[in-house]
Order: C-alpha cells, then sequence, then structure tokens
C-alpha cells in the first residue's frame, strides 16, 4: 500500500532557527496536509496543500505541494519553544479507496531554548 | 464552525471490563467518521470508519467494535478490555466528499 516517508525522524534545533522536513512517496498523492501533535493531543492541522506546485503559508510555516505530487516539505521560521511536537504529513489514499488517509511517521521536534 | 469532541479525555478500566469512547462532530452533517488508535511513540492505525449511520468498516480485526447511532455520533466499544488495548484513540471526521481530515482531542486508555 502507499507510504509516506518523512525525515529526519527527529531534530534537535536552537531557539530562532529555521526547521525544515520533508515527505516523500512513490506513488502521487491529490493532497498534502501537515499536522502538528503535541503531547497527549490530537493533531492539529497546520496547512492543507490540494495543488501540484502550491506554496502556503500559516503564520511562520511555510509548505509546499511538490510538482511531482510524489512529495512535500514543511518550513518552519525562527523557531520558538512552543514548536515542541510532533509533525506528520498525510494525505488520503489515492489507491485504496476516497476513505482512507495514509499518514506519515513523524517528525519529533525539540528546541533548545 | 465544524468542531469535534471526544471524551473521556483519560480513562483506567481494569482487564475484562467494558469500554465505551464516544465522539461527536457539530457543524456539519453526514461527515466520514473514523477511529485510529496511536500506540506510544508510533503512527497512526486505523481502526473503523464509517460514511453513514449504521455503516461501519472495520480495517483491523480485534477485540473492539464501534457503532454510529447518529449522523454526528461514533462510538468505539469492546465488551472485555485486554492489556493491548491500552492507547491512545482519536476521532476524526472528514466531508463527505472531503479531502481534509479533522482530529478530536483523544483519549487515553490504560487497561491494567
Amino acid at each position: 500500500g502507499q507510504q509516506l516517508n518523512q525525515s529526519p525522524q527527529s531534530m534537535f534545533i536552537q531557539e530562532g532557527e529555521d526547521v525544515s522536513m520533508n515527505c516523500t512517496s512513490s506513488s502521487i498523492f491529490n493532497t498534502w496536509l501537515w499536522y502538528k501533535q503535541d503531547p497527549g493531543e490530537g493533531p492539529v492541522l497546520l496547512i492543507a496543500l490540494y495543488k501540484a506546485g502550491e506554496l502556503t503559508s500559516n503564520g511562520r510555516l511555510t509548505a509546499q505541494f511538490g510538482i511531482t505530487r510524489k512529495d512535500s516539505f514543511l518550513n518552519i521560521s525562527a523557531s520558538i519553544p512552543s514548536d515542541v511536537g510532533i509533525y506528520f504529513c498525510a494525505g488520503p489514499s489515492t489507491t485504496s479507496g476516497t476513505y482512507k488517509y495514509i499518514f506519515g511517521t513523524g517528525t519529533r521536534l525539540k528546541v533548545l531554548a | 464552525s465544524q468542531t469535534i469532541h471526544q471524551w473521556p479525555a483519560t480513562l483506567v478500566q481494569p482487564v475484562g471490563s467494558p469500554l465505551s469512547l464516544e465522539c461527536t462532530v457539530e457543524g456539519t452533517s453526514n461527515p466520514n467518521l473514523y477511529w485510529y488508535r496511536q500506540a506510544a511513540g508510533r503512527g497512526l492505525q486505523l481502526l473503523f470508519y464509517s460514511v453513514g449511520i449504521g455503516q461501519i468498516s472495520s480495517e483491523v480485526p480485534q477485540n473492539l467494535s464501534a457503532s454510529r447511532p447518529q449522523d454526528r455520533q461514533f462510538i468505539l466499544s469492546s465488551k472485555k478490555l485486554l492489556l493491548s488495548d491500552s492507547g491512545f484513540y482519536l476521532c476524526a471526521w472528514t466531508r463527505g466528499s472531503g479531502n481534509t481530515i479533522y482530529f478530536g482531542e483523544g483519549s487515553w486508555l490504560t487497561v491494567v
């Protein structure tokens, strides 16, 4: 079945640094979704991308839908301590039925003050 | 706007006891509803999804069941909990023809 590979798996950064993470697949996706999950809470949608090549920002976050439709990246500028958490990419499956979503394994971000 | 709420947030249950987790969505009609489980430090495992009242699809054979008695209500149940049922359970929804999934706050279940 479809899979989403996220990298890096985890990262430690200094407060104020920019962060970049990406998500790749061997198959195409028609939508890319990025979520942040804080410990003990449900994932919160950060950015949704619906069109190949689309570049969308949400405050300090920027995400892009890759032209090949097989990848997406998420950038966080000027990180702050509250950016700590796990970031997931996801998308509705294009091979397993319209109701199923595929999730990446997550990038765990830790910010050092 | 649409909201999703699930409860209880935390539950500690003995082995062999029943389980009922509830989820409701407000502000939309005929949503697709989902139950996921997330083991500690791991990804999301789809347990059940529903495209309408009384329509339940099971993804993983297990000790759990789901029901959708009303359009915007989704319930996760078990008659007898196992230790392996411990985990973080997430309810989620999408619009009927939508391509974006939204999650509830999550429910921590510890079976002791």
